[in-house]
């Protein structure tokens, strides 16, 4: 087994600054991903890497940046937080593109 | 527009009882997973199906190996453990690792 681990867990920032979001996995996955869920809908893929230092567009991926440092980790950054912007970002990995996706458990942003 | 329609949006029924959620793609889907996300937001992985049906306990999944345009979530006897959301989410044929999810089923399983 492994785990997925995100930090913070909870991130409270300021209108307009920059906030990094990590992520770590220790399945030795080759994919991993972030989405970003808003209250009561679904989640939507804003990143997505399928090999160290590989990123890839999802539907959400404006007003955000990604880096896939090593294989184990994956970080996301805010690059303007928006006022009243409230939301949980979900990173995941898979072994490939085309098998189970394991969840991390969240980091839940509020921008005052 | 929505590639990924689940239904219902949200779901009662009482302990011991039998359902079903549906996920209906508007394109044909090379695989779809199951999830469901407990009240702490945690989300767990059900099932990954490329084709078929897959059981786990009171719990069943299917998918459309003809039209690969739908895929189904079957609760035998519901426990009130079985409460939360239940997300499906898929990958369009001729994407790399791109899953859409649906919106998600509130289930509540009443005593």
């Amino acid at each position: 087994g492994g785990i997925i681990t995100q930090t913070p867990k909870f991130l409270i920032g300021q209108e307009g600054q920059k906030l990094t979001l990590k992520c770590q996995q220790n399945f030795n996955h080759d994919t991993m991903y972030w989405y970003r869920q808003d209250s009561g809908k679904g989640l939507r893929l804003i990143y997505y890497s399928i090999t160290e230092n590989d990123l890839q567009k999802g539907d959400l991926s404006e007003g955000y940046d990604a880096s896939r440092e090593k294989k184990s980790s994956f970080s996301l950054t805010v690059t303007s937080a928006q006022k009243n912007e409230m939301a949980v970002f979900l990173c995941a990995s898979s072994l490939g593109g085309e098998d189970t996706q394991y969840f991390g458990p969240g980091t839940r942003l509020l921008v005052l | 527009g929505d590639q990924v329609e689940q239904s219902p949006s949200a779901l009662s029924l009482h302990e011991g009882t039998d359902s079903a959620l549906r996920c209906n793609f508007t394109t044909t889907m090379r695989s779809v997973q199951w999830f469901r996300q407990n009240s702490r937001g945690s989300l767990i992985s059900l099932f990954y199906l490329a084709s078929g049906t897959k059981e786990n306990g009171r719990l069943k999944s299917a998918f459309d190996s003809k039209e690969r345009r739908y895929s189904t979530l079957h609760i035998r006897d519901a426990q009130l453990e079985d409460s939360g959301t239940y997300f499906c989410a898929a990958v369009p044929t001729g994407f790399a690792s791109a899953l859409t999810f649906g919106s998600g089923t509130k289930v509540i399983v009443l005593p």
